[in-house]
């Protein structure tokens, strides 16, 4: 386990498809997140899980977004009928849920979706 | 909710000279303030943070101040080198139950 790991790297889609990420955490990580990174611009929040329970979703995120960790360990972030403002890269990030580690970000190299 | 402004969106240095980049935030409920570095087509990583029992943290080279009174943070990044060329990200958080929200970035570029 060396990381937080995100799959697919790239996806290039046509609008109105659904598409679907995996993000695979640090494995003693309790805490998940999920963000969206357009370029130039800083990572905006768009959900997070302690374990399988999720805590909190951005008001910013449409209905056709949903977030999963079914089993508090790996999470999947599906899109339902991409629109090209969708795409962005979606990061993944994984933290210690209390400690000093809690609240110190890993992310994963992110997921790049092309709306065409 | 917590609101996080970061400015200035660019800063260019001499090499050696020092670079400083200025945040402030909304939820004066917020009580830890990372830094994360990206360097271009790489993911945000961690360089330093600071939790609000104290004013000020330094690692060698860089060190971050907090001003709670004024809802204030800073970097600062002395003798800079060209590996220091990079976007640079503030952000806040509410205790260790709570999202974290960054600003929008400084793009940061080493003159040689």
């Amino acid at each position: 386990d060396t990381g937080v790991s995100q799959d697919p790297r790239h996806k290039i889609t046509k609008r109105g498809q659904n598409v679907t990420f995996r993000c695979d955490p640090i494995s003693e990580h309790n805490r998940l997140y999920w963000y969206r990174q357009t370029l130039g611009q800083g990572p905006e929040f768009l959900t997070y899980f302690q374990n399988e329970a999720q805590l909190e979703k951005s008001r910013l995120l449409s209905d056709r977004f949903s977030a999963e960790r079914p089993k508090g360990s790996f999470s999947t972030l599906e899109i339902q009928r991409t629109e090209q403002g969708d795409s962005a890269m979606y990061l993944c990030a994984s933290s210690h849920g209390q400690g000093a580690g809690a609240n110190v970000l890993t992310f994963g190299a992110g997921s790049r979706l092309t709306v065409l | 909710g917590e609101n996080v402004e970061q400015h200035p969106s660019t800063l260019s240095v001499q090499e050696g000279d020092s670079a400083v980049i200025k945040c402030t935030y909304s939820d004066s409920a917020s009580n830890y303030f990372p830094w994360y570095k990206q360097e271009l087509g790489k993911r945000p990583q961690l360089i330093i943070d600071i939790r609000s029992n104290v004013g000020e943290k330094k690692d060698q080279r860089i060190a971050v101040t907090l001003n709670k009174t004024a809802k204030h943070f800073s970097l600062h990044i002395t003798e800079t080198q060209p590996e220091d060329s990079a976007v640079y990200f503030c952000a806040a958080g509410l205790g260790s139950a709570s999202k974290i929200i960054f600003g929008s970035g400084t793009r940061l570029s080493i003159r040689p």
